[in-house]
């Protein structure tokens, strides 16, 4: 069974790049078979898609995000990690990380708790 | 782009009581449409997958049914677990998804 654990700061500066990773265990971030993705979740509001990454390293990314996001693997070290720049306060969020299988259900199956973000200076 | 719409955007209901859960695809996502439930402080979980498959250990009290644009959430009988949002998602475009805004059902 794979667990997902979300880590990194919980306050950015306006105009920075926040920076998470997600450390899976349970399972490898290579398998063919996964895909791993970003979500995220403004305080009292619902759900917002990032960008998901293949174990190939091939990437795809919400338009509305896509030029201020990378999302990369870590294999060395089990883990893939989120990075978006030019942060307002727009992105305060609670973001989590989630898995996915190429074949049904196609959905994200798995999730870590999910980790605040608070963007302010 | 596909925008989901959820209807209504809360329901309050009692244990034992049916609740009926709407999502609207602004075009067709044939039965490309997945629902989550979110407790409060918890990740989402998922429920229903292409439109009508339960995932692993969803109770069968949960049924998802529709085509094309407009789709169904049922449970049949709310146990106190239940009380929960709901999303929908479509993933027409797919690993590009969507979600609907979602719908809470409190308890009444």
């Amino acid at each position: 069974q794979l667990q997902l654990q979300e880590s990194g700061p919980g306050l950015v500066r306006p105009s920075e790049t926040l920076s998470l990773t997600c450390s899976v265990s349970g399972g490898s971030i290579t398998t063919t078979t996964y895909y791993w993705g970003w979500i995220r979740q403004p305080p009292g509001k619902g759900l917002e898609w990032i960008g998901t990454i293949f174990y190939t390293g091939t990437t795809y990314y919400n338009p509305s995000l896509k030029s201020r996001v990378t999302i990369s693997l870590d294999t060395s070290k089990n883990q893939f990690s989120l990075k978006l720049t030019s942060v307002t306060a727009a992105d305060t969020a609670v973001y989590y990380c989630a898995s996915g299988r190429e074949s049904p259900p196609y959905a994200f199956d798995y999730w870590g708790r999910g980790t605040l973000v608070t963007v302010s200076s | 782009e596909i925008v989901l719409t959820q209807s209504p955007a809360a329901l309050s209901l009692s244990p034992g009581e049916r609740a009926t859960l709407f999502c609207r695809a602004s075009q067709s996502v044939s039965t490309y449409l997945t629902w989550y439930q979110q407790k409060p402080g918890q990740a989402p979980r998922l429920l229903i997958y292409d439109a009508s498959n339960r995932a692993t250990g969803i109770p069968a009290r949960f049924s998802g049914s529709g085509s094309g644009t407009d789709f169904t959430l049922t449970i049949s009988s709310l146990e106190p677990e239940d009380f929960a949002v709901y999303y929908c998602q479509q993933r027409t475009n797919w690993p590009r998804v969507t979600f609907g805004p979602g719908t809470k059902v409190d308890i009444k």
